[in-house]
């Protein structure tokens, strides 16, 4: 399975940006990278996916390197509502069978 | 809309028991799927389905079962509880189209003792 590589951790100030990164050097042409978080005690919850080019949401945005091994999840301004583990996922050819790592887990601070 | 509905959101079970955690999902939805999540570690894989009547194993399928009878219900059962099966279940379903978003419950938190 391609795998990505996160920081455990990350913080932020409130109202600041934040750029969460994640590797996947091995990241198949045609694998999609996937971003969710999990609120605590919370199931996990989408973000944003995209293939090659960048995607915005309302939530967030994804910037993917050009070749493709690198991709960074930026919420343009955190809120303490942000603090979750934000998991980096590679989607397999073969369908739905998402395999997530450990995530980074963002702090926000008032 | 409801979404994915996990039942029940805490079990506490001895060791050797059997029982099952419910889910259902009212979106009409192909693709079902069981994680479980240990403290501190990200989601595994238990079992899938892309349909009704098609099931397959994940990262961890060992010591569950599934199956599919209706597309709405993906029921997993434990037939005999170890403690090392304490951890928290979750749901999730998709269309089954490719690099559709997941949609999970709100987990079922399961403690053998």
């Amino acid at each position: 399975d391609a795998k990505t590589t996160q920081p455990n951790s990350m913080e932020s100030n409130e109202e600041e940006p934040v750029h969460l990164p994640c590797n996947h050097s091995t990241i198949s042409g045609t694998d999609y990278i996937h971003w969710y978080r999990q609120l605590p005690s919370q199931g996990p919850e989408y973000v944003i996916h995209g293939l090659t080019s960048n995607v915005n949401n309302r939530m967030a945005s994804l910037a993917i390197a050009e070749d493709r091994k690198s991709s960074t999840l930026i919420l343009h301004r955190a809120t303490l509502r942000d603090a979750a583990v934000y998991y980096c996922i590679l989607s397999e050819d073969t369908g739905n069978q998402f395999y997530f790592g450990t995530g980074t887990s963002l702090t926000v601070i008032p | 809309n409801a979404g994915v509905t996990q039942t029940p959101k805490f079990q506490v079970l001895k060791t050797g028991q059997s029982m099952t955690l419910q889910c259902a999902q009212d979106m009409n939805h192909e693709y079902m799927s069981w994680y479980r999540q240990d403290p501190g570690m990200g989601l595994r894989l238990i079992h899938y389905s892309v349909g009704a009547g098609i099931t397959d194993q994940g990262e961890v399928p060992n010591g569950y079962n599934v199956s599919r009878s209706t597309t709405e219900d993906f029921p997993l059962r434990l037939l005999s509880a170890a403690p090392s099966q304490t951890s928290v279940y979750f749901c999730a379903s998709t269309t089954g189209q490719k690099n559709e978003k997941l949609f999970f419950g709100s987990g079922t938190q399961l403690s053998v003792l």
